[in-house]
């Protein structure tokens, strides 16, 4: 079966832009999580969406927000991006919530200059 | 507060010999802690997990031992071979209010095995 798919994998963006990332879980998998990977800083929870609703949210400021459509699809908006946004953006997907059996796709790499 | 630590950033070792990688947490609310293995440019894959209702999970090469009282687990790999070599991950997930919460993972250490 198809695995978690996020586009683009490779985005250079200017500071003070906004950007939109996009992840397609596995099939029949509701619940989608995002992390984000920077160097020396392991991978930091921002959020998980189960059947279109954000269920948790991690230490993250407002500029960061994401949604899931019906088909369980989800997306992730940073605005006003700052240069400490460069980072690998994760998506995982699974079947419940709550981290059990996660599968991640390959992550975007987002560079802000 | 990083509630989930991996105090080695690396770890080299010899093709044919054990691995260890070593993971602290201080949240006692834990349940659930896995093992993720990352290469470069690809998502972290899933290794081995265990409950704390366990000390012990076997999985062909890898081992994981909890050790509850010390809030200590550990990842063995025996033998170490190079394909072996990646960044691995430490999680924890607990339940919150009757929730599992997300995976909170430690910063990693990079495994490099020897030919």
């Amino acid at each position: 079966k198809a695995g978690v798919t996020q586009t683009p994998r490779y985005l250079i963006k200017t500071r003070g832009q906004q950007v939109t990332l996009s992840c397609s879980p596995i099939s029949g998998h509701r619940s989608v999580s995002w992390y984000q990977q920077t160097p020396g800083q392991g991978l930091q929870f921002l959020f998980e969406y189960f059947s279109e609703t954000q269920r948790n949210k991690g230490n993250f400021p407002g500029r960061f927000s994401g949604r899931q459509f019906s088909n369980s699809r989800s997306e992730m908006n940073v605005s006003t991006l700052e240069l400490g946004d460069s980072a690998l953006y994760l998506c995982a997907s699974s079947l419940r919530q709550g981290g059990y059996g996660y599968t991640f796709g390959s992550g975007t790499r987002l560079t802000v200059v | 507060d990083q509630q989930v630590k991996q105090n080695s950033p690396s770890l080299s070792v010899q093709e044919g010999r054990i691995s260890i990688l070593n993971c602290d947490y201080t949240n006692s609310m834990f349940d659930y802690f896995l093992w993720y293995k990352k290469y470069p440019a690809e998502g972290p894959t899933f290794l081995i997990s265990i409950s704390s209702i366990k000390d012990k999970n076997e999985d062909g090469r890898f081992t994981v031992f909890l050790n509850k009282s010390a809030k200590h687990l550990s990842l063995h790999i025996v033998p170490s071979q190079p394909g072996d070599s990646a960044v691995y991950f430490c999680a924890a997930s607990g339940n919150y209010g009757g929730s599992q919460g997300n995976l909170i993972f430690g910063k990693g250490t990079k495994l490099s095995v020897k030919p």
